[in-house]
């Protein structure tokens, strides 16, 4: 049962392009969290979503990033327009639906973007 | 050795002592716990959970308290090992109000010197 998976591990980008990371969740998992971390810094919430539904994005940058997680394939966290300050590594993170016996957040490996 | 979260993020200890990690949230609503390890360059890893209708719970060399009255968390590792090197967090979540959503403190690093 493969965990989390989260790609690419690193992303480099030029200011002004785009970037798009992907997040695969655990089987059986039907939710998924984003989260941004600096370096030396804890992790900051971002979004949460379900399949072709967002929950929560009160931790989301109201300009240039979005995020899905449709019926079929990966969740997408896309930021536009990159600049400097988006250099981080992104963490998604997968449950099982909120309400069953083990909340079980579990983490992928993240993706180091560098915006040069 | 003993940290006290925010205010000493680096706890150092020698190799076979115990070590104590702690955390205070900031939500008194909080009912579910989790402490998560993460060592440089990987994501968070699981390590032990306790929800609020407990104060104690214990795995494997690890022991996680929970004093819900001024609102502290602290994670003992027995034996401390140097594989158990790394950044540990602890976070909070607020299932029973509907928020599914762990809320991260900044994270204590654990040096463990053999």
């Amino acid at each position: 049962n493969a965990g989390v998976m989260q790609n690419p591990r690193h992303l480099v980008r030029r200011r002004g392009q785009e970037a798009r990371l992907r997040c695969s969740p655990m089987k059986g998992h039907s939710h998924v969290y984003w989260y941004r971390q600096l370096p030396e810094e804890g992790l900051k919430f971002m979004v949460y979503l379900q399949k072709e539904n967002i929950i929560d994005e009160s931790g989301m940058p109201k300009e240039r990033f979005s995020a899905e997680f449709p019926k079929e394939g990966p969740s997408i966290l896309r930021i536009q327009q990159v600049v400097r300050g988006d250099s981080a590594a992104y963490f998604c993170a997968s449950s099982p639906p909120p309400g069953t016996s083990n909340y079980g957040y579990t983490f992928g490996s993240g993706t180091r973007l560098t915006v040069v | 050795g003993e940290s006290v979260g925010l205010h000493l993020p680096t706890l150092s200890v020698q190799e076979g002592d115990n070590s104590i990690i702690n955390c205070a949230y900031s939500n008194s609503a909080s009912d579910y716990f989790i402490w998560y390890k993460q060592e440089s360059g990987k994501g968070p890893q699981f390590i032990i959970d306790i929800r609020s209708n407990m104060d104690k719970r214990q795995g494997q060399r690890v022991t996680v308290l929970l004093n819900k009255t001024v609102k502290h968390l602290s994670l003992q590792i027995a034996a401390t090992q140097p594989g158990d090197s790394a950044v540990y967090f602890c976070a909070e979540t607020e299932v029973s109000g509907g928020s599914y959503i762990p809320t991260f403190g900044r994270g204590t690093s654990l040096i463990v010197h053999p």
